[in-house]
């Protein structure tokens, strides 16, 4: 089975940095995914680990350490509408996704 | 970027009736489609697994009679919900991705109420 755990809630401030924590473990690992989803909408596609590091993407990072079976989500320069739910999810062997239950992060003025 | 709509984005249904959703792959050939469910407050749950030309693949504890898949083409899978019931109220949001790519592309999701 898989299992993925990321805190549930988190809140910034405008400008600031917030770091988004997800450990797992899973049977198969093909890399992790970040995504991004705004309430009653799809999400949407942050950034892809499958080796160990760090990547850089604009305001966002994320880096995978698979020997820990972690990974972290960096927002830098956080900004109002970085307002949303950061799912972190695993993919098997088989392509399939585990998701995580999502890290609901609130950006304050 | 590779694009998968969804249809319809809302349904409100009436309990013990069918409903049907399409999910296309707009400018991609998909070899493999994906269905989840979201309750409100909850994190995306895996509900199958479509290969284009073969039966669909469920997850522990979905009914496959009751959701039915079906992988007509390359770039259509409709998921059917049949005698849907209040509980089945949910959002349904399916992805798409092909065989040398390792990103799954997500529609926009489709918000079923059952009355």
């Amino acid at each position: 089975g898989q299992n993925i755990d990321q805190p549930t809630e988190m809140t910034a401030t405008e400008g600031a940095i917030v770091q988004i924590n997800c450990t797992y473990q899973t049977s198969g690992f093909n890399g992790l995914f970040w995504y991004q989803q705004h309430a009653g909408e799809a999400p949407t596609f942050l950034s892809y680990n499958v080796l160990d590091g760090l990547e850089e993407k604009g305001r966002f990072s994320s880096f995978l350490s698979r020997s820990k079976g972690y990974s972290y989500l960096l927002l830098k320069e956080l900004q109002m509408k970085d307002s949303a739910s950061y799912l972190c999810a695993v993919s098997a062997n088989d392509y399939k996704l585990s998701f995580g239950a999502g890290t609901t992060v609130t950006v304050r003025a | 970027g590779a694009v998968v709509s969804q249809h319809p984005s809302r349904v409100i249904c009436k309990s013990g009736t069918s409903v049907k959703i399409e999910c296309r792959s707009l400018d991609f050939q998909a070899t493999t489609m994906f269905w989840y469910r979201q309750f409100p407050k909850q994190s995306l749950m895996l509900m199958a697994t479509s290969n284009e030309g073969s039966k669909a693949t469920y997850e522990q504890g979905v009914e496959k009679d009751k959701f039915l898949i079906n992988h007509a083409s390359l770039t259509l899978s409709t998921l059917t919900v049949t005698s849907a019931h209040p509980e089945d109220s949910s959002f349904y949001i399916c992805s798409a991705r092909w065989s040398r790519d390792y990103e799954q592309y997500f529609g926009p999701g489709t918000r079923l109420t059952v009355t």
